[in-house]
């Protein structure tokens, strides 16, 4: 079945580091992917998507490039803030054999002043 | 975007009992569906909630200890059974597919319904 595979954390960098989040996933068909990030005692929201092969999404200095051929969507960040501390989730969202998101473990990130 | 409010936001509940959570949606969805999220842990499917049928339910997860309802495009109830200790977690409700809006795949969340069973 399909899956998702996000590096373990907890990840501490100092403020002004630059972040990389690797995820990899297996899935059949074409699915899209997504980052999800949720914010202490807050729910999941949205970060950033990419729908197809060689997609960047992007949103608030992140950024990750769907890569077919690596089967990978890493997230990475030039230069991480405070606020940025929060748990970070690859998921893959597919439509074959119905709609099913599937998460990857998340990542927490702690930032350092 | 869509927004969702689940409620109760926590609650502390004897073992034995059965306690209903409520997911609002401010838009008509084509899907809602409900996860599990246990502390420190990913996210978990229980359940796809259908307009007007049964939920669709993952392995490991019975209609008996979680039944959902469905009654319209916006609303849905999770009720969560003769509960135990293992039961503590945070349930989310989540939805997508906005009528008229496409399907890009994107999920929107509740803020959860954090459980604490005793």
């Amino acid at each position: 079945g399909d899956s998702v595979t996000q590096m373990e954390g907890p990840v501490t960098l100092s403020e002004e580091a630059f972040l990389t989040i690797n995820c990899t996933y297996t899935a059949t068909g074409y699915p899209s992917l997504f980052w999800y990030v949720q914010y202490p005692g807050e729910g999941l929201q949205l970060l950033l998507k990419a729908t197809k092969a060689d997609d960047k999404g992007s949103n608030k200095g992140f950024e990750a490039t769907y890569r077919k051929e690596t089967t990978s969507f890493h997230l990475e960040k030039g230069s991480v803030q405070v606020s940025d501390s929060a748990v970070y989730f690859c998921a893959l969202t597919s439509n074959t054999g119905g709609f099913k998101t599937i998460f990857g473990a998340g990542t927490r990130l702690f930032v350092k002043a | 975007s869509a927004v969702i409010s689940q409620k109760p936001s926590r609650d502390i509940c004897q073992r034995g009992t059965s306690l209903t959570i409520q997911c609002q949606v401010d838009s008509q969805v084509t899907m809602m569906f409900w996860y599990r999220q246990q502390p420190g842990q990913s996210l978990t499917l229980i359940a796809t909630a259908n307009q007007g049928s049964e939920a669709t339910y993952e392995s490991g997860f019975v209609i008996d200890k979680f039944p959902i309802s469905r009654p319209n495009l916006t609303f849905s109830t999770l009720t969560v059974s003769n509960m135990s200790p293992e039961d503590s977690s945070i349930y989310l409700c989540s939805a997508a597919g906005l009528a008229g809006g496409g399907d890009t795949g994107e999920l929107f969340f509740g803020e959860g319904s954090r459980l604490t069973v005793l």
